[in-house]
């Protein structure tokens, strides 16, 4: 069955990076593109970016640009996301999700369990 | 302040049919496909309808997506406690080039 397992949760100081890990497993991981989303406590969903897992291409959300970074090791079928210059209002759950690797506006199938990043001095 | 409008909270009864509404615009539900998504307290989102109407395998046909102009709406019929839980519509925004969601609906079973 897919199955997408994130990293721990993470508390960083203002002004650090923090870098969180999907595994991924269940399917063929180049086959597919991975969208991360995150929440901020009580808030709505928020968009990040996606990556295509067959060659890596990225779509970032334009408020993130030059703060985040997605990457994939298809060599352990794991996603990885960092965003750097931290601030408060970067607290929240982070989730990875599989994503079509033919656009990055498609459904989001399958979600990893979260990993609450908490940004705090 | 969401790209797409869903109410903060809808409400009905057991064995009631319900309805979330979702508004865009042209430059996203109008020409872009919408899902849909539940989520339970301190869970993850679970994909509940894919391009607009379509539903995952092991969906329940009570759940029913649909798309007019620049709205969409999630229908729930013979609705159960179970399906307390908030609900979220998603779509791309091509002026944006980023995918938007809604704030979110609350969903009571009274």
């Amino acid at each position: 069955q897919v199955q997408l397992v994130q990293s721990g949760a993470e508390v960083k100081k203002p002004g650090a990076s923090v870098k969180v890990s999907c595994k991924a497993s269940g399917y063929t991981f180049t086959s597919y593109g991975i969208s991360w989303v995150r929440q901020a406590p009580g808030q709505g969903l928020e968009w990040m970016g996606w990556i295509s897992a067959y060659n890596g291409n990225t779509n970032y959300a334009q408020k993130l640009q030059g703060r985040v970074t997605m990457t994939t090791d298809t060599s352990t079928s794991t996603a990885y996301m960092e965003l750097r210059s931290l601030r408060s209002d970067d607290t929240a759950v982070y989730y990875c999700a599989r994503a079509s690797i033919a656009a990055a506006g498609l459904a989001l199938d399958y979600w990893g369990q979260g990993t609450l990043v908490t940004v705090s001095s | 302040q969401s790209v797409l409008t869903q109410p903060p909270s809808v409400s009905a009864a057991p064995g009631q049919r319900v309805t979330i509404s979702c508004s865009g615009s042209s430059s996203n539900i109008r020409n872009n496909f919408v899902s849909w998504y539940q989520q339970f307290p301190g869970a993850a989102p679970k994909l509940l309808i894919y391009e607009n109407n379509k539903r995952p395998s092991g969906i329940p046909d009570r759940f029913s997506g649909s798309k007019s102009g620049t709205s969409a709406t999630l229908g729930i019929t013979g609705l159960q406690t179970g399906d307390e839980a908030h609900y979220h519509c998603g779509t791309w925004d091509s002026s944006l080039s980023v995918v938007v969601f809604g704030g979110g609906t609350q969903l009571t079973v009274l």
